[in-house]
């Protein structure tokens, strides 16, 4: 299994602030015959499912806002919110689907400061 | 719009069988792009992925569950199924079923979910 390790396990920032997540595999993700990291994150607040927001590592779902953003390849990645809003307070996972027998992180709780 | 709804008992037994069925709504099962799949998530906890189906049948499951687990397809009635045998208190967790793309040999990431229903394993 792929082991995906997020930091920190919690994280409070003020409204407005930048809000910086990671996530490490425990091997590469990224495929090297397409050049794509097989690697979302996803938005969970209480209560509902989880909410794709970015796949491929960096790619927007349609409708997430540009605050919000994904960068990284291989085994380091991270999640940036720009300019938190108070609606961002949530649960927030990555995920690979670089094997069939995908994995997550056990999740960043971020709330405001 | 794709909608996913989980349905089944709330409250399942000790040594029993958990069993789960999701509907999926707005669009076909069989168009052939997706996989479905079912992930659950203890209370308070993280999300542990179960398992995928495809519209033929093909399954893959979680190594550490796939001795209990079953998913199946209905196409006829647009839905999927899951079967977790033996279930103990462990178990308990909020199931969700979702959508995965397909693209070639690649499995995506989860686009759309159902809105969950939380299974107690308890006597």
């Amino acid at each position: 299994d792929i082991v995906m390790t997020q930091s920190p396990d919690s994280l409070a920032v003020s409204l407005g602030e930048r809000a910086t997540i990671n996530c490490k595999s425990s091997q590469s993700v990224l495929y090297s015959s397409n050049n794509k990291n097989y690697l979302a994150w996803y938005q969970q607040k209480p209560g509902q499912p989880p909410k794709l927001l970015i796949y491929w590592a960096s790619t927007r779902e349609s409708g997430v806002p540009d605050r919000f953003s994904g960068s990284g390849s291989g085994t380091d990645f991270t999640l940036t919110i720009s300019s938190l809003q108070a609606e961002d307070v949530a649960v927030y996972y990555c995920q690979q689907y670089y094997s069939t027998g995908v994995t997550f992180g056990q999740g960043t709780r971020l709330e405001i400061k | 719009q794709v909608q996913l709804q989980e349905s089944g008992p709330g409250l399942v037994k000790p040594s029993q069988t958990l069993s789960l069925t999701c509907t999926v709504s707005g669009g076909s099962i069989s168009s052939g792009d997706y996989y479905w799949s079912w992930i659950r998530q203890p209370p308070g906890k993280g999300l542990e992925w179960i398992g995928y189906i495809y519209y033929s049948g093909s399954t893959y499951y979680n190594p550490s569950l796939k001795s209990r687990v079953t998913i199946s397809v209905d196409t006829s009635k647009n839905q999927f199924s899951l079967k977790l045998s033996s279930v103990t208190a462990a178990d308990t967790a909020v199931y969700y079923c979702a959508r995965a793309l397909g693209m070639g040999y690649d499995i995506l990431a989860f686009d759309y979910w159902g809105q969950g229903t939380l299974v107690t394993v308890s006597s």
